[in-house]
């Protein structure tokens, strides 16, 4: 079975802060994807970023950054020097290459920055 | 491109009425589409996933069901709304095998009073 833990559920930094966004995820295959989606207050999820099981890099896009660790299972997004346009909630996701695959979601975390 | 259109934006329906919530998608062929509900502050609940015309996979038992008439509409129903049936619902679709992640709709935001 496939399990996507987001432990946080609702984080509140100012502008200008880091923040680290966890996943922490649980699969059994050894071909396998994890995602992170952005969604906004206007209610549309967005893709930020797809990683597969075989690309341990870690990625930095501008001000966002993930960290892919295989031997802990986590895959962790940071947000450096936040502003309040990040303000959204934040999935987690995973998927597998089986046919019947399909995405399974954290419970989101709620990220709000203050000016 | 693909593009996945969603409609309405916004709805408020009177409790026992009926709903129909419709999505399709461009640019691709044979998706898999799916139907997630999010209550307020929640997260996703997939209510309804689809991997061809007229196969349709419920995920939760509830009031609602679902459709697919053809290859890249997906249609969500009810004959009588509840409460418990405001949320917001998302469609979304994907590739098979699901490697790419889903696109998702813009939602819609659904009051029953």
């Amino acid at each position: 079975a496939q399990k996507v833990t987001q432990a946080q559920t609702e984080i509140s930094v100012v502008e200008k802060e880091d923040v680290t966004l966890d996943c922490v995820y649980e699969t059994r295959d050894t071909t396998y994807y994890l995602f992170w989606y952005k969604q906004p207050p206007s209610g549309e999820l967005v893709f930020l970023i797809r990683r597969n099981s075989f690309d341990e890099q870690n990625e930095i896009s501008g001000r966002y950054s993930w960290n892919f660790q295989k031997s802990t299972s986590s895959f962790n997004f940071t947000i450096t020097a936040s502003q309040v346009v990040d303000s959204a909630v934040y999935f987690c996701a995973l998927s597998f290459t089986g046919a019947n695959s399909k995405l399974t979601f954290g419970k989101g975390i709620t990220l709000s920055v203050r000016p | 491109s693909q593009t996945i259109h969603q409609w309405p934006a916004t709805l408020v329906q009177p409790v026992g009425s009926p709903l129909s919530l419709e999505c399709t998608v461009e640019g691709t062929s044979n998706p898999n589409l799916y139907w997630y509900r999010q209550a307020a502050g929640r997260g996703l609940q997939l209510l309804f996933y689809s991997v061809g015309i007229g196969q349709i996979s419920s995920e939760v038992p509830q009031n609602l069901s679902a459709s697919r008439p053809q290859d890249r509409q997906f249609i969500l129903s009810s004959k009588k709304l509840l409460l418990s049936d405001s949320g917001f619902y998302l469609c979304a679709w994907s590739a098979a095998p699901v490697i790419m992640g889903y696109t998702f709709g813009s939602g819609t935001r659904l009051t029953v009073v």
